[in-house]
C-alpha cells in the first residue's frame, strides 16, 4: 500500500525558513517523480514543485522559484522541500504527491499524502 | 500564468449527468494531452479521477469520463450519485514546463 507521510509544518514568521519532509513507502521511490502541491485555506490547489525520479531534474512554480528547493534522499525514501524567505501568501496545507511516471511535472499525481500545514504570520 | 478556468459550481440530481469544463490556452490544454482531473471531498486529500485527457486509473468508476476539444477539456459524470459531491480540479502541463490547476468546481448533488 502506497503511503506518503508529510511532516515539518508549523508557524513561522515572514522571512523565515522551514523544511518539509515526506516519508514514502509501499512503492519503489527511486522509480517515480514526486511533487509538492499546496492549498491555501478555503482556496484551490496550486502546484509548487516537482522532481524527476532521479532528482536530477527539478521544476518550480514562478511563485516559489528562487525561494524553495525540492530534493529527495533515495536511501531514506524521503522527499523534501526547503522553503526560504517565506511570505504570508505561502500559508497553506502542503501535500506531497507521487507522480504516475518518472518525469514529475508532466505526469499526474496518483497518490497524495494528508498534508502538513504551514502558517506564515508575525 | 493564470489558473485554468472552471465554473465555480455545478449541480445535478441523482442519476443525471453533469459536465465540468476546463478552459486553458494554446500554451497548455490546447497543446498537450496532459490534462488530469481530481476529486476532493471536504476535508480530504485530492484523488486522481482522469489522466491524459480521458484515461481512468484503476478503481475509478466508468461513470467518469474525460474529453478535450481545442483549449477546453471536460469531465462528464453520468449516473450521478450522492458520493460524487465534492470539489473537482483540472490540471494541465504547460509549455513552460510547469503545471497549472483550474480554480475548482463545487459539485452539488441535489
Amino acid at each position: 500500500e502506497v503511503q506518503l507521510l508529510e511532516s515539518g509544518g508549523g508557524l513561522v514568521q515572514p522571512g523565515g525558513s522551514l523544511r518539509l519532509s515526506c516519508a514514502a513507502s509501499g512503492f519503489t521511490f527511486s522509480a517515480y517523480g514526486m511533487s509538492w502541491v499546496r492549498q491555501a485555506p478555503g482556496r484551490g490547489l496550486e502546484w509548487v514543485s516537482s522532481s524527476s525520479s532521479s532528482g536530477a531534474t527539478t521544476y518550480y512554480a514562478d511563485s516559489v522559484k528562487g525561494r524553495f528547493t525540492i530534493s529527495r534522499d533515495i536511501s531514506k525514501n524521503t522527499l523534501y522541500v526547503q522553503m526560504n524567505s517565506l511570505r504570508v501568501e505561502d500559508t497553506a496545507l502542503y501535500y506531497c504527491a507521487k507522480n504516475l511516471g518518472v518525469r514529475g511535472v508532466k505526469d499526474p499525481f496518483d497518490y497524495w499524502g494528508q498534508g502538513t500545514l504551514v502558517t506564515v504570520s508575525s | 500564468q493564470s489558473a485554468l478556468t472552471q465554473p465555480p459550481s455545478v449541480s445535478g440530481s441523482p442519476g443525471q449527468s453533469v459536465t465540468i469544463s476546463c478552459t486553458g490556452t494554446s500554451s497548455d490544454v490546447g497543446s498537450y494531452n496532459r490534462v488530469s482531473w481530481y476529486q476532493q471531498p471536504p476535508g480530504t486529500a485530492p484523488k486522481l479521477m482522469i489522466y491524459e485527457v480521458s484515461n481512468r486509473p484503476s478503481g475509478v468508476p466508468d461513470r467518469f469520463s474525460g474529453s478535450k476539444s481545442g483549449n477546453t477539456a471536460s469531465l462528464t459524470i453520468s449516473g450521478l450519485q450522492a458520493e460524487d459531491e465534492a470539489d473537482y480540479y483540472c490540471s494541465s502541463y504547460t509549455s513552460s514546463s510547469t503545471l497549472i490547476f483550474g480554480g475548482g468546481t463545487k459539485l452539488t448533488v441535489l
